[in-house]
Order: structure tokens, then C-alpha cells, then sequence
């Protein structure tokens, strides 16, 4: 079955430090990955995706992240944090249909809190 | 673009009652899929409507039901509600059409209190 782990609950990081929230995924065939945000009281946005080509996916807001195979992992990374980077980060898998296809059903992780400090 | 949008923001009910969700997706878009998140989890999904028919559903049993109008906005059901019901309910919505990868975007969300 798909699943999507994400290990670390709860980040702090400092403001203009690296940071990287880390993803893994149990899928058979090719995934299609993506990495939302969820501030408080918001909706989720997606920050980036992966479907297929260049494993290095730039997103917006500075943040990229890179699939890799051998690791079933799709870790996100940003250079330099911004407190207004604080908010729950959800790493999901697409669920592949026929033809591995997107069929729009997403597996989220359990999510990761980042907490940015001054 | 008003975006996703759903309605109402907070909704408090009590154990047994039915309540209904709705949900006007992003203009363009004719698939909605529907999402519980429990607190401090990530989103579940319960299922998706296209062309007015569920076309996948998720783990979720019988109570949960739906509706997808000719104008694509959609309508959650729960009948029977239970405690473990309270949660924040997503609509996503995206321009599958059938079948493809396009980016799903998500509303707000309800948050359903049940006491």
C-alpha cells in the first residue's frame, strides 16, 4: 500500500539557518510527489512538485527538494529560513490510476511543524 | 478568482446529528475531492466527484456521503455523527478531466466540532 512518512514531528530551526524536513514514501512504480504548506487557519498550498524528469524541483518561496529512487526519499530544502516560514509542512503521494496517471487522491504524511526562531 | 472556497468556516454539532458541508471549487475546475484531518494529522482522503459521480473513494464508511452539482461545486454529508467526526474537512479541486496531474488547490476547510 502507499504511504507517506514523514520522521521528524516538530523542527526548530533560526531564522536564516538551512533547513531540510525530510520525506519518505512506500510506493511501487513511479511517484508523483508533492510538498504543501498549512499556515494556521489556511488551506493547504503546494509549494512544488515531482512527476518526472530533473529530480531537483524548484518551488516557490526559496524552496526546492530532490526525489531520489535508490532512498524512496523527497526531502525539502530552503537555504536560508524566514520566520514567516513557521507553518506545518505535509510531504503526499499521488495515487497512480491506470497508465500511471494522477488520479488526484492524495496520501499526506503526518505532517511537520517547523517553528523558526528570532 | 475567489479560489476554492467553502462554507461554513466552523460548524458545532452534537453526537447523532447530520450535518452538510459545501464546497465551490476553483473556476475552470470540474473535479472536487474531499479531505478529513484530524487534529495534529495529515489530511485523509474521503473521496473525489467527477461529472456528478464519486468516482474513488477513500476508508471512510457509509455516513460519509456526496454530491456534485452541474455547476461542479460539491456537498460532504455525515449522518450519525460521532465525537471522532471533529475534524478540519478540505475541498480540493483540480481540472483532471478524466485523468491527469494537474495541481489539486484546497479551500480553507470546515472545522466540524462534535460535542
Amino acid at each position: 500500500a502507499q504511504s507517506v512518512t514523514q520522521p521528524d514531528i516538530h523542527i526548530t530551526v533560526s531564522e536564516g539557518a538551512s533547513l531540510e524536513l525530510r520525506c519518505n514514501y512506500s510506493y511501487g512504480a513511479t511517484p508523483y510527489l508533492f510538498w504543501y504548506v498549512q499556515s494556521p487557519g489556511q488551506g493547504l498550498q503546494l509549494l512544488l512538485k515531482y512527476f518526472s524528469g530533473d529530480t531537483l524541483v524548484q518551488g516557490i518561496k526559496g524552496f526546492e527538494a530532490e526525489f531520489k529512487r535508490s532512498q524512496s526519499s523527497f526531502n525539502l530544502r530552503k537555504p536560508s529560513v524566514h520566520w514567516s516560514d513557521a507553518a506545518e509542512y505535509f510531504c503526499a503521494v499521488g495515487a497512480n490510476g491506470a497508465g500511471s496517471s494522477n488520479t488526484g487522491k492524495l496520501i499526506f504524511g503526518q505532517g511537520t511543524t517547523l517553528q523558526v526562531k528570532p | 478568482d475567489a479560489g476554492v472556497t467553502q462554507s461554513p468556516t466552523h460548524l458545532i454539532k452534537t453526537r447523532g446529528q447530520q450535518v452538510t458541508l459545501r464546497c465551490s471549487p476553483k473556476s475552470g475546475h470540474d473535479t472536487v475531492s474531499w479531505y478529513q484531518q484530524a487534529l495534529g494529522q495529515g489530511p485523509q482522503f474521503i473521496f473525489q466527484y467527477y461529472e456528478e459521480e464519486e468516482r474513488q473513494r477513500g476508508n471512510f464508511p457509509d455516513r460519509f456521503s456526496g454530491h456534485q452539482f452541474p455547476n461542479y461545486s460539491s456537498e460532504l454529508n455525515v449522518n450519525a455523527l460521532l465525537l471522532g467526526d471533529s475534524a478540519l474537512y478540505l475541498c480540493a479541486s483540480s481540472d483532471l478531466g478524466g485523468l491527469g496531474n494537474d495541481e489539486q488547490f484546497f479551500g480553507p476547510g470546515t472545522r466540524l466540532t462534535v460535542l
